[in-house]
């Protein structure tokens, strides 16, 4: 079956950097996406990557190893309103998302 | 621009009866998709359109039905709602489905409550 694996919830201080990451088994790949998700709101899209390596955007960046089935997010100089569910989702063989369930982030001042 | 509106934005429904959530975007994308989010687990998909006139089943279709008649227009029907259907509908589009450009942007979604 297809999984997508990420911790249900982590927390952070403001000002910190945090790491979230994310395996996958899925039936091929063409592509990973991650989207953050306020309480209560729509997802909104944040990176995608294709090719192993790291996507830098500002304070967040996506890093991906195909070969390990594996990626992070990563958040720098955190801010309050950073507090959200970052979800990870695969595209599959069929060009279908598969997404993981979401990492809760709790940011304490 | 709008973007993607959803409506109801949340509605109480009896088992039983039926719904239609209605989803409509400017954007012009050509595909557009269904899915419910549950606590606790990832969003699924219900269905989905590639382009106008095409629908397809996703990982959760029983118990719904959608048409594509134009670009802009994805309504979802509950024929006959039950209780387990019960969740947060998000209806999202992307201007293609094989690669970056299918990066899928999300409505603001419809909780629906079955009793």
């Amino acid at each position: 079956g297809q999984n997508i694996d990420q911790p249900t919830e982590m927390t952070a201080t403001e000002g910190a950097i945090v790491q979230i990451n994310c395996t996958y088994q899925t039936s091929g790949f063409n592509g990973l996406f991650w989207y953050q998700q306020h309480a209560g709101e729509a997802p909104t899209f944040l990176s995608y990557n294709v090719l192993d390596g790291l996507e830098e955007k500002g304070r967040f960046s996506s890093f991906l190893s195909r070969s390990k089935g594996y990626s992070y997010l990563l958040l720098k100089e955190l801010q309050m309103k950073d507090s959200a569910s970052y979800l990870c989702a695969v595209m599959d063989s069929n060009y279908q998302l598969i997404w993981g369930a979401g990492t809760k982030l709790i940011i304490k001042p | 621009t709008a973007g993607i509106t959803q409506a109801p934005t949340s509605q109480i429904l009896a088992a039983g009866r039926s719904m239609t959530l209605r989803c409509t975007q400017d954007m012009r994308h050509n595909a557009m998709y269904w899915y419910r989010q549950d606590l606790g687990l990832g969003l699924r998909l219900i269905h989905y359109s590639n382009t106008a006139g095409t629908t397809g089943k996703g990982e959760v279709p029983d118990g719904y039905s959608v048409s594509r008649a134009n670009t802009d227009d994805f309504p979802l029907t509950l024929a006959s709602a039950v209780p387990s259907q019960t969740s947060v509908y998000f209806c999202a589009s992307s201007d293609s489905w094989t690669g970056e450009a299918d990066t899928q942007y999300f409505g603001p979604g419809t909780r629906l409550t079955v009793l």
